[in-house]
């Protein structure tokens, strides 16, 4: 099945900054892959997605790129603002299993106002 | 984005007692739920796939017979914790799909369930 990582486990930049979290997936036919924001007390929120046909995606401050030969895809927050401070959560669908999504351990950011 | 609503947001029961989680798709229809349970500062456990009108799939380790999934209906999913122990407390998740080739996957807000 499909196995996902996700680096690091926590973050902390300073307001302004950018922010990178990556993650890397096992199953070469993965063809979907969601990023959440997940805020204290809350169920995650989708807030940006590419499937295996886009290398890149971009949503105002969120961008998203993947690299489907390496197997791995990366979120970058750009002027980071202190809101963006939450756990987020990339995945990945697996090629099997009537493509149910597989998490990565998620990534603790901090902005620093 | 789409939306996912989930009832109730919190809930206390005592143990031996059984507790019924509402997840509603309120703007598409999802032939497709998915419940998971998340520990602090955990990621997200898939706990079982739910499909309109059929049985519901467990993953491996779940008791279906503890944690029972009615999938009635294209905007209704509920999840019965039945004879609720202290180790059940825990953060319920549900999810749902949308359709067609480019779906997404959205949750709802979690129900926080302790019991005592």
């Amino acid at each position: 099945g499909e196995n996902v990582e996700q680096h690091p486990s926590t973050l902390s930049v300073q307001e302004g900054d950018s922010a990178v979290i990556k993650c890397t997936y096992s199953d070469s036919a993965s063809n979907y892959f969601p990023w959440y924001k997940q805020e204290l007390g809350k169920g995650p929120q989708l807030i940006i997605d590419i499937r295996s046909n886009v290398g890149e995606k971009k949503d105002q401050r969120i961008a998203v790129t993947l690299n489907k030969t390496a197997k791995h895809f990366s979120l970058h927050i750009t002027e980071t603002q202190p809101e963006d401070s939450a756990v987020y959560f990339c995945a990945a669908t697996s090629g099997d299993a009537g493509n149910m999504l597989t998490f990565g351990g998620g990534t603790r950011l901090m902005v620093k106002p | 984005g789409a939306v996912v609503s989930q009832h109730p947001s919190w809930v206390i029961c005592k143990s031996g007692t059984s507790v019924k989680i509402e997840c509603r798709s309120l703007d598409f229809q999802a032939t497709t739920m998915f419940w998971y349970r998340q520990f602090p500062k955990q990621s997200l456990m898939l706990m079982a796939t739910s499909n309109e009108g059929s049985k519901a799939t467990y993953e491996q380790g779940v008791e279906k017979d503890k944690f029972l999934i009615n999938h009635a209906s294209l905007t209704l999913s509920t999840l019965t914790v039945t004879s609720a122990h202290p180790e059940d407390s825990s953060f319920y998740i549900c999810s749902a799909r949308t359709g067609g080739r480019d779906y997404e996957q959205y949750f709802g807000p979690g129900t926080r369930l302790t019991v005592t």
